[in-house]
């Protein structure tokens, strides 16, 4: 199993631009996320999914679409990137919400 | 809302000498906790976790964390730190089904 894979690793965006964070897992689970991490805050969960086609909102959603065709994968959208969204992204997924979360290695973003 | 929170930003400890990190959350109910560690650069890898029953856990890498619901914590524990267990500790919560809160997080310095 390779678990929770995510591309790219590093990725440099200009004010304005999108882009697509992929996310992917084989281990048959229902629930993935995205999450942020920045210094001194943690990590914040920006979209949910419980499931194929259902997505929901986390605690920091703005800039961000989600969508979940596939139980694999979980791309997570850029619309139009601004410098406050430099961050380290991470995905994860599990067999049900709550339940123990497996994270990929992560993407670290950066805005100019 | 539910939060978590981790008191300590950072933490330094000689090699060999014990370890305690704390962990409060605010939730109605008694909700999934966990331990997270990161060392720097990777993903997040689970240390324990506590869903019921015996209120204190066993983990990988010799950790433990003793769950106390009058006190709404969730401390971790080691007898004897190495200097490998130098990482960013989080402590988790998973709430209301499907919602995961992550505190801010933990740096351990250990020191030779």
């Amino acid at each position: 199993n390779a678990g929770v894979t995510q591309t790219p690793k590093f990725q440099v965006l200009k004010t304005g631009q999108s882009m697509t964070l992929q996310c992917a897992q084989d281990m048959n689970h229902e629930y993935m996320s995205w999450y942020r991490q920045d210094p001194g805050m943690g990590l914040r969960l920006i979209h949910y999914s419980v499931g194929a086609g259902i997505t929901d909102q986390g605690e920091v959603p703005n800039g961000y679409n989600v969508s979940r065709s596939t139980t694999e994968d979980f791309p997570l959208r850029l619309l139009s990137a601004a410098p406050s969204q430099t961050s380290v992204y991470f995905c994860a997924s599990s067999r049900q919400g709550a339940d123990t979360q497996y994270f990929g290695p992560g993407t670290r973003l950066t805005v100019l | 809302a539910q939060s978590v929170t981790q008191p300590d930003i950072h933490i330094t400890v000689s090699e060999g000498a014990s370890l305690e990190l704390r962990c409060n959350y605010s939730y109605g109910a008694t909700p999934y906790l966990f331990w997270y560690v990161q060392s720097p650069g990777q993903g997040l890898q689970l240390l324990l976790k506590y869903f019921s029953g015996d209120t204190l856990v066993q983990g990988i890498k010799g950790f433990e964390a003793e769950f106390k619901r009058s006190q709404s914590s969730f401390n971790l524990r080691k007898p004897s730190v190495h200097w490998s267990d130098a990482a960013e500790y989080f402590c988790a919560v998973g709430a209301d089904g499907n919602q995961f809160y992550f505190g801010t997080g933990t740096s351990l310095t250990v020191i030779p």
